[in-house]
Protein backbone atom coordinates (compact mmCIF):
# COMPACT_ATOMS: atom_id res chain seq x y z
CA UNK A 1 0.00 0.00 0.00
CA UNK A 2 1.66 2.98 -1.29
CA UNK A 3 1.61 6.24 0.64
CA UNK A 4 3.37 9.22 1.73
CA UNK A 5 5.45 9.26 5.03
CA UNK A 6 6.46 12.64 7.04
CA UNK A 7 8.36 12.95 9.78
CA UNK A 8 8.56 14.20 12.25
CA UNK A 9 5.01 13.17 13.17
CA UNK A 10 4.86 16.33 16.04
CA UNK A 11 7.33 18.74 16.58
CA UNK A 12 7.43 21.26 19.78
CA UNK A 13 10.14 24.00 19.63
CA UNK A 14 11.10 27.11 21.33
CA UNK A 15 10.92 30.07 18.67
CA UNK A 16 13.87 30.76 16.88
CA UNK A 17 14.92 27.33 16.31
CA UNK A 18 15.09 25.57 12.95
CA UNK A 19 12.56 23.00 12.22
CA UNK A 20 13.25 20.46 9.33
CA UNK A 21 10.68 18.59 7.81
CA UNK A 22 11.18 15.33 5.85
CA UNK A 23 8.44 13.87 3.06
CA UNK A 24 9.31 10.72 1.68
CA UNK A 25 6.64 10.45 -1.63
CA UNK A 26 5.07 7.98 -3.24
CA UNK A 27 7.26 5.85 -5.10
CA UNK A 28 7.39 7.03 -9.02
CA UNK A 29 5.20 9.81 -8.35
CA UNK A 30 6.99 13.22 -9.94
CA UNK A 31 5.32 15.83 -8.04
CA UNK A 32 5.38 17.08 -4.38
CA UNK A 33 3.43 19.55 -2.77
CA UNK A 34 3.98 21.33 0.31
CA UNK A 35 0.82 23.24 2.40
CA UNK A 36 0.27 24.25 5.59
CA UNK A 37 -3.28 24.00 7.60
CA UNK A 38 -4.25 26.28 10.41
CA UNK A 39 -7.50 26.54 11.20
CA UNK A 40 -8.37 30.25 10.06
CA UNK A 41 -6.75 30.03 6.81
CA UNK A 42 -7.21 26.14 6.00
CA UNK A 43 -4.99 24.49 3.65
CA UNK A 44 -2.67 26.68 1.53
CA UNK A 45 0.12 25.69 -0.98
CA UNK A 46 3.25 26.34 0.48
CA UNK A 47 5.65 25.19 -2.65
CA UNK A 48 5.19 22.61 -5.46
CA UNK A 49 8.33 20.73 -7.50
CA UNK A 50 7.78 18.76 -10.85
CA UNK A 51 10.74 16.16 -11.57
CA UNK A 52 12.52 17.70 -8.29
CA UNK A 53 12.36 20.92 -9.63
CA UNK A 54 10.66 23.82 -7.84
CA UNK A 55 7.71 25.03 -9.86
CA UNK A 56 6.01 27.79 -7.48
CA UNK A 57 7.03 28.64 -3.97
CA UNK A 58 5.10 31.55 -3.96
CA UNK A 59 3.02 30.98 -1.00
CA UNK A 60 6.42 30.51 1.20
CA UNK A 61 7.49 33.10 3.23
CA UNK A 62 10.73 33.50 1.71
CA UNK A 63 12.83 35.03 4.39
CA UNK A 64 12.65 32.25 6.65
CA UNK A 65 10.84 28.99 4.60
CA UNK A 66 13.01 27.29 2.01
CA UNK A 67 12.08 23.84 0.57
CA UNK A 68 14.27 21.82 -1.45
CA UNK A 69 14.10 18.28 -2.92
CA UNK A 70 17.99 17.05 -2.61
CA UNK A 71 16.38 13.70 -4.27
CA UNK A 72 13.37 11.80 -5.78
CA UNK A 73 12.83 9.71 -2.48
CA UNK A 74 12.87 13.24 -0.36
CA UNK A 75 11.15 16.32 -0.24
CA UNK A 76 12.56 18.84 2.80
CA UNK A 77 10.66 22.27 4.29
CA UNK A 78 13.37 23.89 6.64
CA UNK A 79 12.13 26.85 8.71
CA UNK A 80 14.74 28.84 10.67
CA UNK A 81 14.00 31.14 12.63
CA UNK A 82 10.74 29.33 13.88
CA UNK A 83 8.28 31.85 15.08
CA UNK A 84 5.55 31.29 16.87
CA UNK A 85 3.08 32.16 13.96
CA UNK A 86 4.49 29.33 12.67
CA UNK A 87 2.39 26.66 14.51
CA UNK A 88 0.46 24.78 12.15
CA UNK A 89 0.12 21.51 10.59
CA UNK A 90 2.31 20.72 7.02
CA UNK A 91 1.05 18.39 5.02
CA UNK A 92 3.26 16.98 2.05
CA UNK A 93 1.44 15.54 -1.23
CA UNK A 94 2.78 13.61 -4.34
CA UNK A 95 1.09 12.72 -7.36
CA UNK A 96 2.22 11.94 -10.75
CA UNK A 97 1.88 14.26 -13.87
CA UNK A 98 1.62 11.63 -17.27
CA UNK A 99 0.97 14.57 -19.76
CA UNK A 100 1.97 18.35 -19.53
CA UNK A 101 -1.56 19.15 -20.48
CA UNK A 102 -2.85 17.10 -17.43
CA UNK A 103 -4.38 20.18 -15.59
CA UNK A 104 -4.84 18.34 -12.57
CA UNK A 105 -4.18 14.45 -11.12
CA UNK A 106 -4.59 12.97 -8.09
CA UNK A 107 -2.58 13.97 -5.11
CA UNK A 108 -1.92 11.96 -2.02
CA UNK A 109 -1.83 13.68 1.28
CA UNK A 110 0.59 12.29 3.83
CA UNK A 111 -0.24 11.96 7.57
CA UNK A 112 0.75 16.10 8.19
CA UNK A 113 3.73 17.29 10.27
CA UNK A 114 2.08 18.87 13.53
CA UNK A 115 4.37 21.69 14.64
CA UNK A 116 3.81 23.84 17.77
CA UNK A 117 6.54 26.98 17.77
CA UNK A 118 6.55 28.19 21.49
CA UNK B 1 -12.39 37.98 -0.31
CA UNK B 2 -11.03 34.53 -0.61
CA UNK B 3 -11.42 32.62 -3.90
CA UNK B 4 -13.03 29.42 -2.31
CA UNK B 5 -15.39 30.24 0.48
CA UNK B 6 -16.80 27.47 2.66
CA UNK B 7 -18.76 27.15 5.19
CA UNK B 8 -16.96 26.20 8.48
CA UNK B 9 -20.35 24.65 10.02
CA UNK B 10 -19.82 22.10 12.13
CA UNK B 11 -22.70 20.53 11.05
CA UNK B 12 -24.48 17.62 13.06
CA UNK B 13 -27.02 15.45 11.56
CA UNK B 14 -29.07 12.47 12.58
CA UNK B 15 -28.08 8.92 10.79
CA UNK B 16 -29.52 8.39 7.21
CA UNK B 17 -29.95 12.39 7.06
CA UNK B 18 -29.12 13.76 3.16
CA UNK B 19 -26.16 15.86 3.70
CA UNK B 20 -25.46 19.08 1.65
CA UNK B 21 -22.22 20.56 1.66
CA UNK B 22 -21.47 23.56 -0.93
CA UNK B 23 -18.17 26.42 -1.86
CA UNK B 24 -18.51 29.20 -4.01
CA UNK B 25 -15.80 30.99 -5.48
CA UNK B 26 -15.05 34.12 -7.63
CA UNK B 27 -11.95 32.84 -10.41
CA UNK B 28 -13.78 32.02 -13.53
CA UNK B 29 -10.53 29.65 -14.25
CA UNK B 30 -11.28 26.88 -12.15
CA UNK B 31 -12.58 23.88 -14.35
CA UNK B 32 -11.33 21.08 -12.60
CA UNK B 33 -13.69 20.98 -9.05
CA UNK B 34 -12.76 18.27 -6.03
CA UNK B 35 -13.73 17.30 -3.21
CA UNK B 36 -11.26 15.88 -0.52
CA UNK B 37 -12.82 14.06 3.11
CA UNK B 38 -9.87 14.36 5.73
CA UNK B 39 -10.74 12.64 8.81
CA UNK B 40 -9.37 13.97 12.42
CA UNK B 41 -5.56 14.07 12.41
CA UNK B 42 -5.06 12.48 8.82
CA UNK B 43 -4.25 14.45 5.78
CA UNK B 44 -6.87 15.06 3.15
CA UNK B 45 -8.00 12.17 0.60
CA UNK B 46 -9.71 12.45 -2.49
CA UNK B 47 -13.20 11.58 -2.77
CA UNK B 48 -15.11 13.16 -5.79
CA UNK B 49 -13.58 14.76 -9.29
CA UNK B 50 -15.27 16.83 -11.41
CA UNK B 51 -14.67 18.48 -14.61
CA UNK B 52 -16.57 22.09 -15.96
CA UNK B 53 -20.43 21.96 -14.78
CA UNK B 54 -22.49 19.10 -14.29
CA UNK B 55 -22.99 16.26 -12.06
CA UNK B 56 -20.88 12.82 -10.88
CA UNK B 57 -22.08 10.38 -8.55
CA UNK B 58 -20.59 7.42 -6.88
CA UNK B 59 -22.18 5.62 -4.34
CA UNK B 60 -23.79 7.56 -1.56
CA UNK B 61 -21.74 10.64 -3.32
CA UNK B 62 -22.82 13.60 -5.68
CA UNK B 63 -20.77 16.17 -6.93
CA UNK B 64 -22.69 18.61 -9.02
CA UNK B 65 -20.80 22.30 -10.52
CA UNK B 66 -23.05 24.90 -11.29
CA UNK B 67 -19.91 27.11 -13.12
CA UNK B 68 -22.72 29.83 -14.29
CA UNK B 69 -23.54 30.69 -10.80
CA UNK B 70 -20.23 29.86 -9.54
CA UNK B 71 -21.41 26.78 -7.14
CA UNK B 72 -20.50 23.83 -6.44
CA UNK B 73 -21.95 21.07 -3.84
CA UNK B 74 -21.24 17.54 -2.32
CA UNK B 75 -24.47 15.10 -1.15
CA UNK B 76 -24.35 12.41 0.71
CA UNK B 77 -27.08 10.41 0.81
CA UNK B 78 -28.12 7.88 4.12
CA UNK B 79 -25.13 9.05 6.12
CA UNK B 80 -23.38 7.23 8.05
CA UNK B 81 -21.23 8.29 11.77
CA UNK B 82 -18.14 6.98 9.21
CA UNK B 83 -18.84 10.11 7.17
CA UNK B 84 -17.96 12.15 10.35
CA UNK B 85 -15.08 14.25 8.90
CA UNK B 86 -14.36 17.52 7.40
CA UNK B 87 -14.85 17.94 3.88
CA UNK B 88 -12.63 20.39 1.80
CA UNK B 89 -13.86 21.31 -1.81
CA UNK B 90 -10.74 22.35 -4.39
CA UNK B 91 -10.29 23.55 -7.36
CA UNK B 92 -7.80 24.08 -10.34
CA UNK B 93 -7.76 25.82 -13.32
CA UNK B 94 -6.98 24.97 -16.90
CA UNK B 95 -3.47 24.79 -18.74
CA UNK B 96 -1.43 22.54 -16.24
CA UNK B 97 0.07 23.83 -12.94
CA UNK B 98 -1.29 21.22 -10.52
CA UNK B 99 -2.23 24.09 -7.97
CA UNK B 100 -5.32 23.51 -5.82
CA UNK B 101 -6.89 26.32 -4.06
CA UNK B 102 -8.69 24.86 -0.90
CA UNK B 103 -11.76 25.57 0.97
CA UNK B 104 -11.35 25.81 4.72
CA UNK B 105 -13.37 23.01 5.06
CA UNK B 106 -17.05 22.09 6.58
CA UNK B 107 -16.55 20.23 9.77
CA UNK B 108 -19.84 16.99 9.34
CA UNK B 109 -20.53 14.96 12.50
CA UNK B 110 -23.34 12.06 11.75
CA UNK B 111 -24.64 10.99 14.91
CA UNK B 112 -26.18 7.96 15.88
Amino acid sequence: DARVTQTPRHKVTEMGQEVTMRCQPILGHNTVFWYRQTMMQGLELLAYFRNRAPLDDSGMPKDRFSAEMPDATLATLKIQPSEPRDSAVYFCASGLVQKERTAVETQYFGPGTRLLVL
Amino acid sequence: QKEVEQDPGPLSVPEGAIVSLNCTYSNSAFQYFMWYRQYSRKGPELLMYTYSSGNKEDGRFTAQVDKSSKYISLFIRDSQPSDSATYLCAMSGAGGGNKLTFGTGTQLKVEL
